[in-house]
């Protein structure tokens, strides 16, 4: 099966500056889909970014960034010119294409420092 | 607005009583999911349905049954409620596995204790 592992359980970072947060997956698979997902205290789960395994381009979405090393199995989310309202918590994805199965990491909660 | 829709929001239950928590998509989606949130451990998968008429278990399967009644809808049940099930529950659809724009779309999410 499938596991994905978010190692940090909290990060922080000053306004304005750049946080990265770790994440790796373990498949036998060649090609799916990765993702993080901003939840914050509201609870609803927003998109941040999404990577297809099979593009070798990085995934960018304004200040946001990955860095999919594929053969390390490695998928990290760089967060540029860090705001107050990017605090929530975090989590990496993995979707597999040969079925509908999405499976979660633990979570990153990231603080943002004024 | 186009979305998931849980009801639910809040569920307060017994041990041993049991309860149906609804989710419906109208985005026409093929594939819906539920998972449950637990402090430290992230959304762990229940069940899945990839299609209209298919459902499969996730992770943590046990103390619950599914329905996808149709294309729009997929329940999720607890027949006899443990305070173990004591949970935030997430409905999520998308359009397809490999669709070429493939997200999820979320509910609001259930927040159910058991006591």
């Amino acid at each position: 099966a499938q596991t994905v592992t978010q190692s940090q359980p909290e990060m922080s970072v000053q306004e304005a500056e750049t946080v990265t947060l770790s994440c790796t997956y373990d498949t036998s698979e060649s090609d799916y889909y990765l993702f993080w997902y901003k939840q914050p205290p509201s609870r609803q789960m927003i998109l941040v970014i999404r990577q297809e395994a099979y593009k070798q381009q990085n995934a960018t979405e304004n200040r946001f960034s990955v860095n999919f090393q594929k053969a390390a199995k490695s998928f990290s989310l760089k967060i540029s010119d860090s705001q107050l309202g990017d605090a929530a918590m975090y989590f990496c994805a993995y979707l597999e294409t040969s079925g509908s199965r999405l499976t979660f990491g633990e979570g990153t909660q990231l603080t943002v420092n004024p | 607005n186009a979305g998931v829709t849980q009801t639910p929001k809040f569920q307060v239950l017994k041990t041993g009583q049991s309860m149906t928590l609804q989710c419906a998509q109208d985005m026409n989606h093929n594939s819906m999911y539920w998972y449950r949130q637990d402090p430290g451990m992230g959304l762990r998968l229940i069940y899945y349905s990839a299609s209209e008429g298919t459902t499969d278990k996730g992770e943590v399967p046990n103390g619950y049954n599914v329905s996808r009644l149709n294309k729009r809808e997929f329940s999720l049940r607890l027949e006899s409620a443990a305070p173990s099930q004591t949970s935030v529950y997430f409905c999520a659809s998308s359009e397809h596995p490999w669709a070429t724009n493939e997200k999820l779309f979320f509910g609001s999410g259930t927040q159910l204790s058991v006591l």
